[in-house]
């Protein structure tokens, strides 16, 4: 079975700081990987993606996401964190394999909180 | 594109009471999805179509929630009777074969009284 890990369920960082937030997997083939940020009380919109290819993905607000798969990780950073940039971060993997149908696997989320 | 439609956004209810929730997918998209989302447990998957046809319903807590799925532009997600304890925020998100991800809505709020 396929499971997510996000590492810490609240992250402070200060204005201007990095913004490193870290997701492992577990998957027996190679997934599809995301990562979703949503702010109060709103859905869930996605940040960037991993399907193929490079393995350094950039994705919008000036986040990005690197697969290392002899890691089975797909962390998200920011190099300059913004007070918008506080929100939950949801990481979610998908297998690609037709018995998984295209669901999608989530972690349990990390919430940022953005310090001035 | 109109992107995921849900309604209502906000739903007050008494206990008891029969709970409707709709969503109205991206058009063009093939697979359609149901979570809740709660302090306590997270983001859950209850149900997800695809084609229409419901095919992985493990996630739905227990006979009093339904989903249904008449056709490819409208689904809906009924619970009756409600309870204190389905209070959440209920997500439907859709997606095509080929991208992998989700588009979400923008929820149902639903409180039980």
């Amino acid at each position: 079975a396929q499971s997510v890990t996000q590492l810490g369920s609240h992250v402070s960082v200060s204005e201007g700081a990095l913004v490193l937030l870290r997701c492992n997997y577990s998957s027996s083939v190679p997934p599809y990987l995301f990562w979703y940020v949503q702010y109060p009380n709103q859905g869930l919109q996605l940040l960037l993606k991993y399907t193929t290819g490079a393995t350094l993905v950039k994705g919008i607000n000036g986040f990005e996401a690197e697969f290392k798969k002899s890691e089975t990780s797909f962390h998200l950073t920011k190099p300059s964190a913004h007070m918008s940039d506080a929100a939950e971060y949801f990481c979610a993997v998908r297998l690609m394999i037709k018995a998984a149908g295209n669901k999608l696997t989530f972690g349990g989320g990390t919430r940022v909180l953005v310090k001035p | 594109d109109a992107g995921v439609i849900q309604s209502p956004r906000h739903e007050v209810t008494e206990m008891g009471q029969e709970v409707t929730l709709r969503c109205k997918p991206i058009s063009g998209h093939n697979s359609l999805f149901w979570y809740r989302q709660t302090m306590m447990r997270g983001l859950e998957l209850l149900i997800y179509f695809n084609n229409n046809v419901p095919i992985d319903d493990s996630g739905m807590p227990e006979d009093r929630f339904s989903a249904k799925m008449p056709n490819a532009s409208f689904s809906t997600l009924k619970i009756q009777p409600s309870e204190p304890r389905d209070s959440a925020v209920y997500f439907c998100a859709s997606t095509s074969e080929r991208g992998g991800e989700q588009f979400f809505g923008p929820g149902t709020r639903l409180t039980v009284l």
